[in-house]
Parts: structure tokens; C-alpha cells; sequence
């Protein structure tokens, strides 16, 4: 079983509708991720938080909004999404002494952008 | 962006045979990890190989690198229905700690 967790597990909303997607680990890890995966298509990076500060963003459009309240949680807030922004959002952490270390995912929130 | 091409796009076994994937990447790295993937569900580690290694063993998996070529393969060997799943390479760029980007991936199909 996966020690980060991600919800909802799925997700539909309208592109006038603002949404959450939420992550939680508890192993102490201090650097977490958002990656975006569509169908058949490896996970692309969108955002990286070190130490509950933002250190990697990929030129994510500004509808998605991430927040890293402590170091436990992220969040990724959803406003005015698009049709072709439905995907697999997939939650992942590392501790950070080890930067360039194995990740540990989620098993993701599908979202349906109508 | 993409870092890594992998090949096949998709392979299909017999229970019991060995499968091999490869991976080829464009720039220096640090490490590179295979992860493995279930029909739309999260991605889940196997193994993590450095950039001054060459070869890695874990269970029935066995990955092996070289730099010169910037390419890894991943065999699994005497493989089971469970081994159905999406594989994929990721490197981690040398001086981007944070920054894990995955390859094409190899769906890899076993039949009983």
C-alpha cells in the first residue's frame, strides 16, 4: 500500500468550477511533487515544493494552483479548467537529503474537466 | 519535457519468459530509476541504478547503464501475469536534484 495519499480518488467538475485535488504523507519527507499523466503518456513534472517552499515550476498555466500548507500536505487548487486539462494527477514525495532519490507516488486523482 | 525514449512502445510475453525493455536519454545524469505502473494507478519504484554503476540487481529484475550510449535496459526475468504493467525510465538530470522526468514507457503484456 502506498504511504501518500491522494484525493479524491476521482474527480468531475465544470470549467467554471473551482476544485481541490489533496495529498498527505507522513514519512517525514520534505520534498513533494505534482506530476500531470495522460492516457497512455509518461507523468510530466508540473510543480515541486522543498521544504514547503515552491522550488520547480514547469510553466504550469495559472488555473492550477499548488499550496504546500506544512509538510505534510499539498494541495492543488483547480479554477476555469479546460476539457484537455482532464488527466491522472499524481502526488509523489522524497526525502530530501537524498534529492536525488526514488519517489514515492500516490496512486492519483482522475479528473474529467467537462 | 520528455528525457527519455523508450523501446518497445509495447511488449506481449508468454508467462515464464524473460522480458527486456530499454531506455535511451539525451543529457548527463545523476541516476536513473525504472518505475512500474498499473492500469492507471500510481507508479511504484523498482530499482535505482547511479551513474557510476553499470549493472544492479533486485529479485528477478536486472538493470544495466552505460553513459557512453545514454542508455539502461530492464529485464525481467521468469515473468508472471502480474508483471502486466507500464514501465518507465526516469533520470535524474545532473544539477537538478529535484527534477525526476520520465521516459516513453513499455507496456509490457504477460500471458498466461
Amino acid at each position: 500500500d502506498t504511504e501518500v495519499t491522494q484525493t479524491p480518488k476521482h474527480l468531475v467538475m465544470g470549467m467554471t468550477n473551482k476544485k481541490s485535488l489533496k495529498c498527505e504523507q507522513h514519512m517525514g519527507h520534505r520534498a513533494m511533487y505534482w506530476y500531470k499523466q495522460k492516457a497512455k503518456k509518461p507523468p510530466e513534472l508540473m510543480f515541486v515544493y522543498s521544504y514547503e517552499k515552491l522550488s520547480i515550476n514547469e510553466s504550469v498555466p495559472s488555473r492550477f494552483s499548488p499550496e504546500c500548507p506544512n509538510s505534510s500536505l499539498l494541495n492543488l487548487h483547480l479554477h476555469a479548467l479546460q476539457p484537455e486539462d482532464s488527466a491522472l494527477y499524481l502526488c509523489a514525495s522524497s526525502p530530501l537529503f537524498s534529492g536525488y532519490g526514488e519517489l514515492f507516488f500516490g496512486e492519483g486523482s482522475r479528473l474529467t474537466v467537462l | 519535457s520528455q528525457q527519455g525514449e523508450e523501446d518497445p512502445q509495447a511488449l506481449s510475453i508468454q508467462e515464464g519468459e524473460n522480458a527486456t525493455m530499454n531506455c535511451s536519454y539525451k543529457t548527463s545524469i545523476n541516476n536513473l530509476q525504472w518505475y512500474r505502473q498499473n492500469s492507471g494507478r500510481g507508479l511504484v519504484h523498482l530499482i535505482l541504478i547511479r551513474s557510476n554503476e553499470r549493472e544492479k540487481h533486485s529479485g528477478r529484475l536486472r538493470v544495466t547503464l552505460d553513459t557512453s550510449k545514454k542508455s539502461s535496459s530492464l529485464l525481467i526475468t521468469a515473468s508472471r501475469a502480474a508483471d502486466t504493467a507500464s514501465y518507465f525510465c526516469a533520470t535524474h538530470d545532473t544539477g537538478t536534484a529535484s527534477k525526476l522526468t520520465f521516459g516513453t514507457g513499455t507496456r509490457l503484456q504477460v500471458t498466461l
